[in-house]
């Protein structure tokens, strides 16, 4: 079975302060792909990030970083001196698994709101 | 590059009818997958095309079916509507190869009265 859980359902900071939200995901495979959209009011969901099983590798993009650990399934996103642009759900997303799958599993989101 | 374009944004039916909704995915992909957000469920996974064929299904009843077009448009359909198909329906398109990240639409919002 796969499965991501957002333990956060919500989340208020104050404009410059630092956030971290959660990803745990469960999968079987040891092929599988994890990923970051944010989902602003707007409705669309915009890619930020993809990882594979094989890259532990965390990574920086600005702003925004990601810390992959295999040993404790998790996928946390982090935002640096948040701003009120960064107000938004955040969804986890795992495709499990073969080449022939984007079946993408989504966790059930986090709501960030940055308040100036 | 034009983005993945839903059609039509904002839809409102009655139980019981059907409706059609269209995907335009970005050029040059020839993946199209669906799904269906709701407060209570979240996001679930409705199907999957890539080039006219469907490779995966989701877990939702034969009331929702797609199709895609040798030009990788995709449609869904839903027939005999319930109250509880009303949702925002996302279309994601990507190139399909191994290691490509979705690209997604601002989603059509349908409600059944």
């Amino acid at each position: 079975a796969q499965k991501v859980t957002q333990a956060q359902t919500e989340i208020s900071v104050v404009e410059k302060e630092d956030v971290t939200l959660d990803c745990v995901y469960e999968t079987r495979d040891t092929t599988y792909y994890l990923f970051w959209y944010k989902q602003p009011p707007s409705g669309e969901l915009v890619f930020l990030i993809r990882r594979n099983s094989f890259d532990e590798q965390n990574e920086i993009s600005g702003r925004y970083s990601w810390n992959f650990q295999k040993s404790t399934s998790s996928f946390n996103f982090t935002i640096t001196a948040s701003q009120v642009v960064d107000s938004a759900v955040y969804f986890c997303a795992l495709i499990q698994g073969s080449y022939n799958n984007n079946d993408m599993r989504f966790g059930a989101g986090t709501r960030l709101t940055v308040k100036p | 590059k034009a983005g993945v374009t839903q059609t039509p944004r904002y839809l409102i039916k009655t139980r019981g009818q059907q409706v059609t909704l269209s995907c335009s995915p970005i050029s040059g992909h020839r993946s199209v997958s669906w799904y269906q957000q709701t407060p209570g469920q979240g996001l679930q996974f409705l199907f999957e095309y890539f080039s006219e064929t469907q490779r995966n299904k989701g877990n939702f009843p034969g009331r929702f079916s797609g199709r895609q077009f040798s030009n990788s448009r995709s449609e869904m359909n839903v027939s005999t509507l319930e109250l509880g198909d009303s949702a925002l329906y996302l279309c994601a398109s990507s190139r399909r190869d191994r290691n490509t990240e979705a690209f997604f639409g601002q989603g059509t919002r349908l409600t059944v009265v």
